[in-house]
């Protein structure tokens, strides 16, 4: 199993642009998220999907759109990049509804950058 | 409002016993007690959790206070490899938002040789 993936590892944006991060995991896992970590800070949560078709919000989704069509995949869009948005994103997923016994596993991350 | 407080930052001696504080004095009786660790740049990894007894696993230790208000994470005989954020985590599996997994500042913990 290669676990969580995500893709690209590095990108640079201009300010405007958009693009998808690409998540994907091949451990069957109903609950997939992405949070987005800024310098010398904690990790925050941006979108969670419980499964394929369901979605919503975490703590700052504002910039960022989701969707899961698939259980595998759960890609993350910035429709219009922003400077704010540089950070490093990451990917997580676990085998259930992220009941009490179920841990995350987590990608490798990507650094964004927005100039 | 911020369930957890951890210190900043701590020190170890390699070989030696790390024992990491947290305190959650106002932990509700559903609530778990979860322990991730993020070292440098990587995503974060999961380590153990527990809700009121002891928990023991091939990684670490949770010991866990009597009125459950505080814990402590204990890295038996730390290595090098030990040296990263570490994140205590506490949740209601059960409420609605559970699947919100909120990660704190963390204690940033160094293991010297």
């Amino acid at each position: 199993n290669a676990g969580v993936t995500q893709t690209p590892k590095f990108q640079v944006l201009k300010t405007g642009q958009s693009m998808t991060l690409q998540c994907a995991q091949d451990m069957n896992h109903e609950y997939m998220s992405w949070y987005r970590q800024d310098p010398g800070m904690g990790l925050r949560l941006i979108h969670y999907s419980v499964g394929a078709g369901i979605t919503d919000q975490g703590e700052v989704p504002n910039g960022y759109n989701v969707s899961r069509s698939t259980t595998e995949d759960f890609p993350l869009r910035l429709l219009s990049a922003a400077p704010s948005q540089t950070s490093v994103y990451f990917c997580a997923s676990s085998y259930g509804r992220l009941a009490m016994n179920e841990k995350l596993f987590f990608g490798s991350g990507t650094q964004l950058s927005v100039l | 409002d911020a369930k957890t407080t951890q210190p900043t930052s701590m020190d170890c001696a390699e070989g030696r016993a790390a024992n990491l504080p947290c305190n959650h004095s106002t932990i509700s009786g559903n609530e778990y007690v979860y322990w991730y660790r993020q070292i440098h740049s990587q995503g974060p990894q999961y380590i153990i959790h527990g809700l009121k007894n002891n928990e023991t696993n091939e990684m670490a230790s949770l010991i866990i206070t009597e009125d459950r208000k505080s814990s402590t994470l204990i890295l038996p005989h730390a290595t090098l490899r030990d040296t990263a954020v570490y994140y205590c985590i506490v949740r209601d599996p059960w409420v609605q938002g559970a699947q919100k997994l909120v990660f704190g500042q963390g204690t940033r913990l160094t293991i010297n040789p």
